[in-house]
């Protein structure tokens, strides 16, 4: 089965933190996605990596930085945590085909006070 | 502009009942359609998908869903609902956005059952 991991469950911070959240997937998946989850709003793309030292913004990546140094790990940055970033983040992986589909993490809740 | 429209944001159905959770979607190619279930406190997990052939696709936990090109839709449904399906439900299709396959996620429905 894929597994993908996120390092915390529950993670509360406060304004101006720097905060990482990792993301760690074991089936060698090129691809890999950090999404926001809100009431109301469904899912949106934060970043996207195809690709080692690569990256794509997705559709809220304001705020937000990533880094893929390796190619099952990418993590998730908050230069400087605002209290509206306050959300679940969620993490997934796939390969690229197009067909393919996305595993997703356990989630992490993150609390910016 | 690829979207999903979930139309329902909360659904409750007695147990043993049947059940059909809505989703529209708004795509100018054949769409790659999904739907996943969020248990509480849980990441997503994927019910089923469609990428072509038979409209009528089948899913895991006894869900199934069908894909109507003319009223762009794929709706879930389950014959009879257990208490252990109350959950929140996303349909999604996969777009191209900047050259990229991106999921687009509806904003979900929200299931309780009642015993």
């Amino acid at each position: 089965d894929v597994k993908v991991t996120q390092s915390s469950r529950y993670l509360v911070k406060r304004t101006g933190e720097k905060v990482f959240l990792e993301c760690v997937q074991d089936m060698d998946h090129e691809n890999m996605f950090w999404y926001r989850q809100d009431p109301g709003l469904g899912l949106r793309l934060i970043y996207f990596s195809y690709d080692v030292k690569m990256k794509e913004k997705g559709d809220i990546p304001e705020g937000y930085s990533v880094s893929r140094e390796k190619k099952e790990r990418f993590s998730l940055i908050l230069e400087s945590a605002s209290t509206n970033q306050t959300s679940m983040y969620l993490c997934a992986s796939s390969r690229a085909t197009t067909t393919d589909t996305q595993y997703f993490g356990p989630g992490t809740r993150l609390t910016v006070l | 502009a690829q979207s999903v429209t979930q139309p329902d944001i909360h659904i409750t159905v007695s147990e043993g009942a049947s059940l059909e959770l809505r989703c529209n979607y708004s795509y100018g190619a054949t769409p790659y359609l999904f739907w996943y279930v969020q248990s509480p406190g849980q990441g997503l997990q994927l019910l089923l998908k469609y990428f072509s052939g038979d409209t009528l696709v089948q899913g895991i936990k006894g869900f199934e869903a069908e894909f109507k090109r003319s009223q762009s839709s794929f709706n879930l449904r389950k014959p009879s609902v257990h208490w252990s399906d109350a959950a929140e439900y996303f349909c999604a299709v996969k777009g191209i956005s900047g050259g990229y396959n991106k999921l687009i996620f509806g904003a979900g429905t929200r299931l309780a059952v009642h015993p």
